[in-house]
């Protein structure tokens, strides 16, 4: 299994751009989860799902936007970029029986 | 509200000393609680996880950690620290929301020195 997979490693926007961050899993686990991570401030959740078709908003949702149309597939849109939104960001997920998340590598983002 | 506060941006430790990192939570449920690692440029790693059935746990690298509920701690420990553990340490708790997400401290930075 790859387990939890992002791209890209890194990008680098203007402000007001628009992109996709990717997250793919293949461990089959209903439950995904968007993070971002800021110097000093530990992880703060963007979105979850619980399952293909199901999302909902997390602590610091503004800005983003997410679909889960497959269970392996979890991106997260940005639709203007703003130099508030340079972060790093991890996708997770788990199975339902278990409580561990598995996370991804991580995207790190600067927008200028 | 649930959350989780972990004592010290930055912890500084010879090599071979013993390491202690503290964690306090604060959760009106049981809680299930973690510890996660992150080496320079990556993505997180499990150290170990509190899920009830036994205070004092053992994880990957020669860590653990004792949950005190009369204390709200779960401070992670290692008795003789390696250059190899020098990274970011993260202290968490299962949301009773949020689909179960995690909520994270603020992380802790361990260095080593020889």
């Amino acid at each position: 299994n790859a387990g939890v997979t992002q791209t890209p490693k890194f990008r680098i926007l203007k402000i007001g751009q628009s992109m996709t961050l990717q997250c793919t899993q293949d461990m089959n686990h209903n439950y995904m989860y968007w993070y971002r991570q800021d110097p000093g401030m530990g992880l703060k959740l963007i979105y979850y799902s619980v399952g293909a078709g199901i999302t909902d908003k997390g602590e610091v949702p503004n800005g983003y936007n997410v679909s889960r149309s497959t269970t392996e597939d979890f991106p997260l849109r940005l639709e203007l970029a703003a130099p508030s939104q340079t972060s790093v960001y991890f996708c997770a997920s788990r199975i339902d029986s278990n409580n561990e998340q598995f996370f991804g590598p991580g995207t790190r983002l600067t927008v200028l | 509200a649930q959350s989780v506060t972990q004592l010290g941006s930055h912890v500084s430790v010879s090599e071979g000393a013993l390491v202690l990192l503290r964690c306090n939570y604060s959760s009106s449920v049981p809680p299930y609680l973690f510890w996660y690692v992150q080496y320079p440029n990556q993505g997180l790693q499990l150290l170990l996880k509190y899920t009830s059935a036994a205070t004092l746990v053992k994880g990957i690298n020669g860590f653990e950690a004792e949950f005190k509920k009369s204390e709200t701690s779960f401070h992670l420990t290692k008795p003789s620290a390696h250059m190899s553990d020098a990274a970011e340490y993260f202290c968490a708790v299962i949301s009773n929301q949020a689909g179960t997400a995690l909520i994270f401290g603020k992380g802790t930075t361990l260095s080593v020195s020889s």
